[in-house]
């Protein structure tokens, strides 16, 4: 398996709170994303990484900030939670840019804004 | 309207029986994607293919690029298949090229 980490796996949080995500990568892989899933829509982008200090919007990225300050770790932060951010998070990387290359993805990370 | 659609949305199955998922897309791409989901969330990658098929043990992905369409097709179905198949295409999103994920396929298999 693929050296991926997400941290924490569950956690609930109340509306307005600042919530950081952690993705940690062992795999020196130089691109990583970070997405949600909600029932009846397919993954989303949310942010993602094409190296240290390098990031980009992905097609949901309102409410959400990301940084990378060294290669292994990705962190997205919702800075004042809202229950629309209620949803099941992933981080995924990727070694090169072209699309047939194999994406890894973390186990999930499941937040619920009350 | 996505610009990834699978079908079915849902399908069960009893242990034994051949099973075909299918996604088509809507623009030219390189290569597919497609990933299973097990219960408690995991995502792994089972294929990745720009022409004809790949096989995978029980697992068989095959793509038709001039028709935009992929299958996955399982044979001899067990209830550890039991699990959401999701395809995921490259699609042009702001200065890069990002991966479009369908809404997944959640398949049951029953013993």
């Amino acid at each position: 398996d693929a050296g991926i980490t997400q941290s924490p796996r569950h956690k609930v949080t109340e509306t307005g709170t600042p919530v950081t995500l952690r993705c940690h990568q062992t795999e020196n892989h130089r691109y990583m994303y970070w997405y949600r899933q909600d029932p009846g829509h397919g993954l989303r982008l949310i942010h993602y990484s094409y190296g240290v200090k390098d990031t980009d919007k992905g097609e949901v990225s309102d409410g959400y900030s990301v940084s990378r300050s060294k290669t292994e770790d990705f962190l997205l932060t919702l800075e004042s939670a809202t229950s629309s951010q209620t949803s099941v998070y992933f981080c995924a990387i990727r070694d090169r840019e072209g699309m047939n290359t194999e994406a890894f993805f973390g186990q999930g990370t499941r937040l619920t804004v009350v | 309207k996505n610009e990834v659609e699978q079908s079915p949305q849902n399908l069960t199955a009893q242990e034994g029986e051949f099973i075909t998922i299918n996604c088509s897309y809507s623009v030219g791409i390189s290569a597919l994607h497609w990933l299973q989901q097990h219960p408690g969330g995991g995502i792994v990658s089972l294929f990745m293919l720009s022409s004809g098929k790949k096989k995978h043990g029980r697992l068989i992905a095959t793509i038709n690029i001039q028709e935009k369409h992929s299958s996955l097709h399982i044979t001899a179905s067990h209830p550890r298949d039991s699990a959401v198949y999701i395809c995921a295409v490259p699609i042009s999103s702001g200065s890069a090229r990002q991966l479009t994920f369908g809404s997944g396929t959640q398949l049951t298999v029953l013993p």
